[in-house]
Protein backbone atom coordinates (compact mmCIF):
# COMPACT_ATOMS: atom_id res chain seq x y z
CA UNK A 1 0.00 0.00 0.00
CA UNK A 2 2.11 2.84 -1.16
CA UNK A 3 -0.24 6.19 -0.43
CA UNK A 4 1.79 9.03 -0.89
CA UNK A 5 5.24 8.53 -3.34
CA UNK A 6 7.35 11.15 -3.79
CA UNK A 7 10.35 11.49 -5.82
CA UNK A 8 13.47 12.49 -5.63
CA UNK A 9 14.29 11.86 -2.11
CA UNK A 10 17.07 14.38 -1.78
CA UNK A 11 18.51 17.10 -4.68
CA UNK A 12 20.98 19.47 -4.88
CA UNK A 13 20.55 22.16 -7.24
CA UNK A 14 22.81 25.03 -8.46
CA UNK A 15 21.30 28.68 -8.38
CA UNK A 16 19.09 29.29 -11.78
CA UNK A 17 18.58 25.53 -12.13
CA UNK A 18 15.32 24.03 -12.65
CA UNK A 19 13.61 20.77 -11.89
CA UNK A 20 10.07 18.93 -10.92
CA UNK A 21 9.31 17.20 -7.96
CA UNK A 22 6.62 14.41 -8.76
CA UNK A 23 4.13 13.15 -6.70
CA UNK A 24 1.71 10.46 -7.20
CA UNK A 25 -0.73 8.80 -4.45
CA UNK A 26 -2.88 5.47 -5.13
CA UNK A 27 -5.97 6.41 -2.89
CA UNK A 28 -8.14 8.13 -5.57
CA UNK A 29 -8.29 11.73 -3.69
CA UNK A 30 -9.50 14.44 -5.16
CA UNK A 31 -7.67 17.08 -3.46
CA UNK A 32 -3.50 17.36 -3.73
CA UNK A 33 -1.11 20.07 -1.62
CA UNK A 34 2.57 21.05 -2.04
CA UNK A 35 3.78 22.40 1.84
CA UNK A 36 7.29 23.62 2.01
CA UNK A 37 8.70 22.84 6.02
CA UNK A 38 10.92 25.47 7.07
CA UNK A 39 12.62 25.54 10.56
CA UNK A 40 10.48 27.62 12.98
CA UNK A 41 7.40 28.06 10.30
CA UNK A 42 6.02 25.09 10.17
CA UNK A 43 4.20 23.75 7.05
CA UNK A 44 3.00 26.28 4.46
CA UNK A 45 1.19 25.37 1.82
CA UNK A 46 2.55 26.47 -1.92
CA UNK A 47 -0.08 24.96 -4.32
CA UNK A 48 -2.64 22.93 -4.06
CA UNK A 49 -5.64 20.98 -6.75
CA UNK A 50 -8.95 20.14 -5.99
CA UNK A 51 -8.88 18.04 -8.89
CA UNK A 52 -7.40 16.69 -12.28
CA UNK A 53 -6.49 19.79 -14.37
CA UNK A 54 -6.98 22.36 -11.93
CA UNK A 55 -4.57 23.77 -9.84
CA UNK A 56 -4.57 27.11 -7.16
CA UNK A 57 -2.15 29.18 -4.97
CA UNK A 58 -1.65 28.69 -1.98
CA UNK A 59 0.19 30.95 0.85
CA UNK A 60 3.90 31.01 -0.55
CA UNK A 61 3.26 30.27 -4.51
CA UNK A 62 5.99 32.51 -5.45
CA UNK A 63 8.86 30.79 -7.93
CA UNK A 64 6.70 27.32 -8.32
CA UNK A 65 4.33 26.31 -10.73
CA UNK A 66 2.19 22.99 -10.49
CA UNK A 67 0.34 20.67 -12.77
CA UNK A 68 -1.69 18.17 -12.33
CA UNK A 69 -2.68 16.30 -15.94
CA UNK A 70 -3.73 13.43 -13.85
CA UNK A 71 -5.67 12.45 -10.80
CA UNK A 72 -2.91 10.43 -9.21
CA UNK A 73 -0.07 13.14 -10.27
CA UNK A 74 0.92 16.42 -8.89
CA UNK A 75 3.94 17.53 -10.26
CA UNK A 76 5.42 20.56 -8.54
CA UNK A 77 8.16 22.88 -10.73
CA UNK A 78 10.89 25.19 -10.13
CA UNK A 79 12.10 26.84 -13.28
CA UNK A 80 15.02 29.26 -11.63
CA UNK A 81 15.95 27.56 -8.32
CA UNK A 82 17.07 30.33 -5.60
CA UNK A 83 18.79 29.92 -2.13
CA UNK A 84 15.07 30.63 -0.02
CA UNK A 85 14.14 27.73 -2.22
CA UNK A 86 15.87 25.19 0.30
CA UNK A 87 13.58 23.09 2.35
CA UNK A 88 11.43 20.24 2.79
CA UNK A 89 8.85 19.65 0.64
CA UNK A 90 6.19 17.79 1.28
CA UNK A 91 3.30 16.84 -1.28
CA UNK A 92 -0.20 15.41 0.46
CA UNK A 93 -3.65 14.11 -0.74
CA UNK A 94 -6.86 14.20 1.31
CA UNK A 95 -10.62 12.90 -0.11
CA UNK A 96 -12.63 15.97 -1.08
CA UNK A 97 -14.58 16.68 2.53
CA UNK A 98 -12.60 19.19 4.54
CA UNK A 99 -13.01 17.18 7.61
CA UNK A 100 -11.02 14.53 6.32
CA UNK A 101 -7.06 13.82 7.00
CA UNK A 102 -4.17 14.19 4.88
CA UNK A 103 -1.80 11.72 3.63
CA UNK A 104 1.56 12.80 3.72
CA UNK A 105 4.71 11.43 1.20
CA UNK A 106 8.01 11.10 3.17
CA UNK A 107 9.62 14.83 1.54
CA UNK A 108 11.92 16.08 -0.60
CA UNK A 109 14.95 17.83 0.88
CA UNK A 110 16.04 20.74 -1.55
CA UNK A 111 19.40 22.10 -1.54
CA UNK A 112 19.89 25.41 -3.19
CA UNK A 113 23.85 26.57 -3.54
CA UNK B 1 -7.96 34.74 9.56
CA UNK B 2 -6.73 31.72 11.10
CA UNK B 3 -4.30 31.08 13.78
CA UNK B 4 -2.64 27.68 15.12
CA UNK B 5 -0.02 28.28 17.85
CA UNK B 6 2.62 25.93 19.29
CA UNK B 7 3.97 28.23 22.00
CA UNK B 8 6.20 25.39 23.06
CA UNK B 9 8.99 25.16 20.75
CA UNK B 10 11.05 21.96 22.26
CA UNK B 11 9.81 19.93 25.70
CA UNK B 12 12.45 17.07 26.80
CA UNK B 13 11.26 14.72 29.87
CA UNK B 14 12.74 11.56 31.12
CA UNK B 15 10.87 8.16 29.63
CA UNK B 16 7.63 7.23 31.62
CA UNK B 17 7.18 11.14 32.60
CA UNK B 18 3.85 12.40 31.11
CA UNK B 19 3.40 15.32 28.69
CA UNK B 20 1.21 17.53 27.37
CA UNK B 21 1.52 19.44 23.88
CA UNK B 22 -0.25 22.84 24.11
CA UNK B 23 -2.18 23.87 20.80
CA UNK B 24 -4.31 27.11 20.85
CA UNK B 25 -6.77 27.97 17.41
CA UNK B 26 -7.98 31.28 16.33
CA UNK B 27 -11.17 30.88 13.63
CA UNK B 28 -14.11 33.10 12.62
CA UNK B 29 -16.03 29.76 11.16
CA UNK B 30 -18.24 28.26 13.46
CA UNK B 31 -17.40 24.74 11.67
CA UNK B 32 -13.93 23.74 11.86
CA UNK B 33 -11.80 20.33 12.09
CA UNK B 34 -8.57 19.83 14.09
CA UNK B 35 -5.70 17.87 13.71
CA UNK B 36 -2.80 16.38 15.10
CA UNK B 37 0.00 14.74 13.42
CA UNK B 38 3.15 13.33 14.22
CA UNK B 39 6.68 13.67 12.32
CA UNK B 40 8.80 11.18 13.40
CA UNK B 41 13.01 11.63 12.71
CA UNK B 42 11.83 9.52 9.40
CA UNK B 43 10.09 12.66 8.15
CA UNK B 44 7.19 11.86 6.91
CA UNK B 45 4.03 13.32 8.88
CA UNK B 46 1.33 10.69 10.62
CA UNK B 47 -1.90 11.66 11.15
CA UNK B 48 -2.82 11.23 14.66
CA UNK B 49 -6.23 12.60 15.30
CA UNK B 50 -9.31 14.46 13.72
CA UNK B 51 -11.82 16.62 16.07
CA UNK B 52 -14.64 18.72 14.94
CA UNK B 53 -15.82 21.95 15.98
CA UNK B 54 -18.53 20.52 17.59
CA UNK B 55 -17.91 17.66 19.67
CA UNK B 56 -15.78 18.34 22.56
CA UNK B 57 -15.70 15.13 23.72
CA UNK B 58 -12.16 14.06 25.04
CA UNK B 59 -10.58 11.53 23.39
CA UNK B 60 -8.04 8.21 24.71
CA UNK B 61 -6.64 6.49 22.48
CA UNK B 62 -4.06 4.07 24.73
CA UNK B 63 -1.27 6.37 26.02
CA UNK B 64 -2.69 9.52 23.79
CA UNK B 65 -5.45 11.69 24.99
CA UNK B 66 -6.82 15.19 23.76
CA UNK B 67 -8.62 17.74 25.60
CA UNK B 68 -10.67 20.34 23.22
CA UNK B 69 -12.14 23.22 25.08
CA UNK B 70 -13.48 25.63 22.67
CA UNK B 71 -13.81 27.96 25.20
CA UNK B 72 -10.57 28.94 25.45
CA UNK B 73 -9.93 27.75 21.60
CA UNK B 74 -7.38 25.24 22.81
CA UNK B 75 -6.93 21.33 21.39
CA UNK B 76 -4.25 19.83 24.04
CA UNK B 77 -2.58 16.26 23.50
CA UNK B 78 -1.35 14.47 26.57
CA UNK B 79 1.14 11.80 26.31
CA UNK B 80 0.89 9.36 29.26
CA UNK B 81 4.16 7.57 30.18
CA UNK B 82 5.93 8.66 27.75
CA UNK B 83 8.47 6.33 25.78
CA UNK B 84 11.43 7.30 23.38
CA UNK B 85 9.28 6.33 20.26
CA UNK B 86 7.40 9.11 21.11
CA UNK B 87 10.05 11.89 20.56
CA UNK B 88 8.92 13.55 17.02
CA UNK B 89 7.81 16.74 16.10
CA UNK B 90 3.94 17.37 16.52
CA UNK B 91 1.88 19.27 14.70
CA UNK B 92 -1.55 20.98 15.17
CA UNK B 93 -3.78 21.95 12.47
CA UNK B 94 -7.14 24.14 11.58
CA UNK B 95 -8.92 22.67 8.62
CA UNK B 96 -12.08 25.70 7.45
CA UNK B 97 -13.17 25.87 4.22
CA UNK B 98 -11.03 28.54 1.86
CA UNK B 99 -12.53 29.99 -1.52
CA UNK B 100 -13.46 27.27 -3.88
CA UNK B 101 -14.37 24.76 -1.77
CA UNK B 102 -10.98 23.20 -0.59
CA UNK B 103 -10.16 22.07 2.77
CA UNK B 104 -7.54 25.42 4.20
CA UNK B 105 -5.38 23.85 6.32
CA UNK B 106 -3.06 25.84 8.52
CA UNK B 107 -0.52 24.48 11.04
CA UNK B 108 0.74 25.52 14.16
CA UNK B 109 4.82 25.35 13.65
CA UNK B 110 5.17 22.14 15.94
CA UNK B 111 6.31 21.28 19.51
CA UNK B 112 9.67 18.83 19.39
CA UNK B 113 9.19 16.39 21.79
CA UNK B 114 12.44 14.31 23.48
CA UNK B 115 11.88 11.66 25.62
CA UNK B 116 15.16 10.76 27.10
CA UNK B 117 15.67 7.24 28.04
Amino acid sequence: NAGVTQTPKFRVLKTGQSMTLLCAQDMNHEYMYWYRQDPGMGLRLIHYSVGEGTTAKGEVPDGYNVSRLKKQNFLLGLESAAPSQTSVYFCASSSSARNTEAFFGQGTRLTVV
Amino acid sequence: AQKVTQAQTEISVVEKEDVTLDCVYETRDTTYYLFWYKQPPSGELVFLIRRNSFDEQNEISGRYSWNFQKSTSSFNFTITASQVVDSAVYFCALSEAGSGGYQKVTFGTGTKLQVIP
